[in-house]
């Protein structure tokens, strides 16, 4: 099966423009999460999507960031505008259940670069 | 609120060597525990979880967490290293109620041949 894809893989922005990153989870999969690592620091949980619905988007760092799922497929994550703290690893992450009963699959992630 | 902390940036040890990675962890109510690996320029991958029942959980590429409630350490083991297992370790706990996880900041092990 294929696994999570992410894109891009990298991208480098200035402060002030506008990023948008891309998750196709493993198909069959209804709950997709995006996480970010930010300068080599712990990976914080973001959001969580059940298809199409956010289930959990307390981890967002502030409405500069918008997430979207449409149909229930793919995600997108948007930045705007960019600013220089919001450099890190975006990772995306798929499961076919709940955590207690299914692992999560991590996509390569996305790094992000604003300068 | 949960809590994850790996006290080791980095692991040194010898091919052939057992290997630890230490994982403490701070939780309300029962832990639901895992290890994730992240190989360079990919994704992290799950090794292995701890939800209930056996106190040793053996999982991906031969290795094996021990969960220990009265020290609330779930460390990562492996009998014997390879090269191959260097990477960055990830321990990780569900926020309680929620669909989340809680990250440590990782450890990274490197095998020297």
């Amino acid at each position: 099966e294929a696994g999570v894809t992410q894109f891009p893989s990298h991208s480098v922005i200035e402060k002030g423009q506008t990023v948008t990153l891309r998750c196709d989870p493993i198909s069959g999969h209804d709950n997709l999460y995006w996480y970010r690592r930010v300068m080599g620091k712990e990976i914080k949980f973001l959001l969580h999507f059940v298809k199409e619905s956010k289930q959990d988007e307390s981890g967002m760092p502030n409405n500069r960031f918008l997430a979207e799922r449409t149909g229930g497929t793919y995600s997108t994550l948007k930045v705007q505008p960019a600013e220089l703290e919001d450099s890190g690893v975006y990772f995306c992450a798929s499961s076919q259940e709940g955590l207690g009963n299914s692992p999560l699959h991590f996509g390569n992630g996305t790094r992000l670069t604003v300068t | 609120a949960q809590s994850v902390a790996q006290p080791e940036d980095q692991v040194n040890v010898a091919e052939g060597n057992p290997l630890t990675v230490k994982c403490t962890y701070s939780v309300s109510g029962n832990p639901y525990l895992f290890w994730y690996v992240q190989y360079p320029n990919r994704g992290l991958q799950f090794l292995l979880k701890y939800i209930t029942g056996d106190n040793l959980v053996k999982g991906s590429y031969g290795f094996e967490a021990e969960f220990n409630k009265s020290q609330t350490s779930f460390h990562l083991k492996k009998p014997s290293a390879l090269v191959s297992d260097s990477a960055l370790y990830f321990c990780a706990v569900r926020d309680t109620g929620f669909q989340k996880l809680v990250f440590g900041t990782g450890t990274r092990l490197l095998v020297s041949p």
